[in-house]
């Protein structure tokens, strides 16, 4: 079975860190871009951190750069998310999410095909 | 970045209605739209890649049409697990960027 699963949300202090972790089973994890999705609860999806499939490409919302980083370990299929300086706009549950690609008509397509149930992530005094 | 603007933002229909979300993107992104559906507690679910295409398993009531800016997500005849939360994300470039949402409910 296709799946991720998240890990190490939970409740930290203005300023603090946290250390999220996704660990994928079922498809060969090397061969994706992985990102980070976050959601408010009661609110949109909001794009966080991607890391293509060779390691060659990383990218971040401009209001985590700095603050964030994301990698990953293509032997132990797992993504993780270093969060430091945390604000509390950054609270929200955080989804570990795999993008696909599919070659129609001379391009390839990209889109967010599995999903990570996610893990909440709370910044509070 | 590119903007992504969904209207209505809720709408009320009752089982077997036919129903239409719209979303527009602030410059053009050929294809690269996707819709997903969202259940409250859950994650999102892909429902159409490349404004049209068809993720497996996906019921055929639902369809995407559109190109460039304007695209469309159309539901015909609602089931009650079609109540939910409708998104579209472009895939055009980096940063990903997702609409606001638009809440399907029961009339």
């Amino acid at each position: 079975e296709v799946q991720l699963v998240e890990s190490g949300g939970g409740l930290v202090q203005p300023g603090g860190s946290l250390r999220l972790s996704c660990a994928a089973s079922g498809f060969t994890f090397s061969s994706y871009w992985m990102h980070w999705v976050r959601q408010v609860p009661g609110k949109g999806l909001v794009w966080v951190s991607r890391f293509n499939d060779d390691g060659s490409s990383i990218n971040y919302a401009d209001s985590v750069k700095g603050r964030f980083t994301i990698s990953r370990d293509n032997a132990k299929n797992t993504v993780n998310l270093q969060m430091n300086s945390l604000r509390v706009e950054d609270t929200g549950v955080y989804y570990c999410v795999r993008e696909g690609r599919q070659w129609l008509v001379n391009y390839y397509y990209y889109y967010m095909d599995v999903w990570g149930k996610g893990t909440t992530v709370t910044v509070s005094s | 970045d590119i903007q992504m603007t969904q209207s209505p933002s809720s709408l009320s229909a009752s089982v077997g209605d036919r129903v239409t979300i719209t979303c527009r993107a602030s410059q053009s992104i050929n294809i690269y739209l996707n819709w997903y559906q969202q259940k409250p507690g859950k994650a999102p679910n892909l429902l159409i890649y490349a404004a049209s295409t068809l993720q497996g398993g996906v019921p055929s009531r639902f369809s995407g049409s559109g190109s460039g800016t304007d695209f469309t997500l159309t539901i015909t005849s609602l089931q009650p697990e079609d109540f939910a939360t409708y998104y579209c994300q472009q895939s055009y470039n980096t940063p990903r960027t997702f609409g606001q949402g638009t809440k399907v409910e029961i009339k």
